[in-house]
């Protein structure tokens, strides 16, 4: 069964580049099945998609955060990474990883989310 | 851009009662690509329901969804003591390609 656990840090400062990592782990990233997401949800509860990438490295972003925003995937380690330039406070979120089923078309499975602090 | 609202904000009810959760969308949607997920405190949201009315994977039949176009609804029958928690409708389209509604909180 394949699970997402996300990594990085916690504490951003203004300005500066937030960096994630989700790990799938108990399946290959590779196997076609789902789009590999990004989602936040802010603090007061409202969820907002970020982006998507696929295994074979085709990506769709969030038009509102397209420009400051990289979605990149690891085939090797099985990994996907999220990059957001220039934070403000307002990035301030809970970050889920999650992944989209091809067949299904919903966000099946999902990381158990890491909080992101933008702060100097 | 697509909109979806829910309603009620918060849904207060008790065990072996029946909830009605509503999302209406703000332009009528093709394909049903709409899905419900429900998220505890503290933990990720697990998806419910997808395409309208298909239960997921592992979810009890308590639990179906129903609607079409702009009105879409999540039920849940006899409710158990684990259903209280936040409700997100989820639409799946072109522009922005997933949105979500802002939730419904069903309490006891």
């Amino acid at each position: 069964q394949v699970q997402l656990q996300e990594s990085g840090p916690g504490l951003v400062k203004p300005s500066q580049i937030l960096s994630l990592t989700c790990t799938v782990s108990g399946g290959s990233i590779s196997s076609g099945g789902y789009y590999w997401s990004w989602i936040r949800q802010y603090p007061g509860k409202g969820l907002e998609w970020i982006g998507y990438i696929y295994y074979s490295g085709n990506t769709f972003y969030n038009p509102s955060l397209k420009s400051r925003l990289s979605i990149s995937v690891d085939t090797s380690k099985n990994q996907f990474s999220l990059k957001l330039s220039s934070v403000t406070a307002a990035d301030t979120a809970v970050y889920f990883c999650a992944a989209w089923g091809v067949v299904n078309d919903a966000f099946e499975i999902w990381g158990q989310g890491t909080m992101v602090t933008v702060s100097s | 851009d697509i909109v979806l609202t829910q309603s009620p904000g918060t849904l207060s009810l008790s065990p072996g009662e029946r909830a009605t959760l509503s999302c209406r969308v703000s332009q009528s949607i093709s394909g049903n690509y709409l899905a419900w997920y429900h998220q505890k405190p503290g933990q990720a949201p697990r998806l419910l329901i997808y395409s309208a009315s298909i239960r997921a994977t592992g979810i009890p039949d308590r639990f179906s969804g129903s609607g079409s176009g702009t009105d879409f609804t999540l039920t849940i029958t006899r409710l158990e003591p684990e259903d209280f928690a936040v409700y997100y409708c989820q639409h799946y389209g072109s522009s922005p390609p997933y949105t979500f509604g802002q939730g419904t909180k069903l309490e006891i």
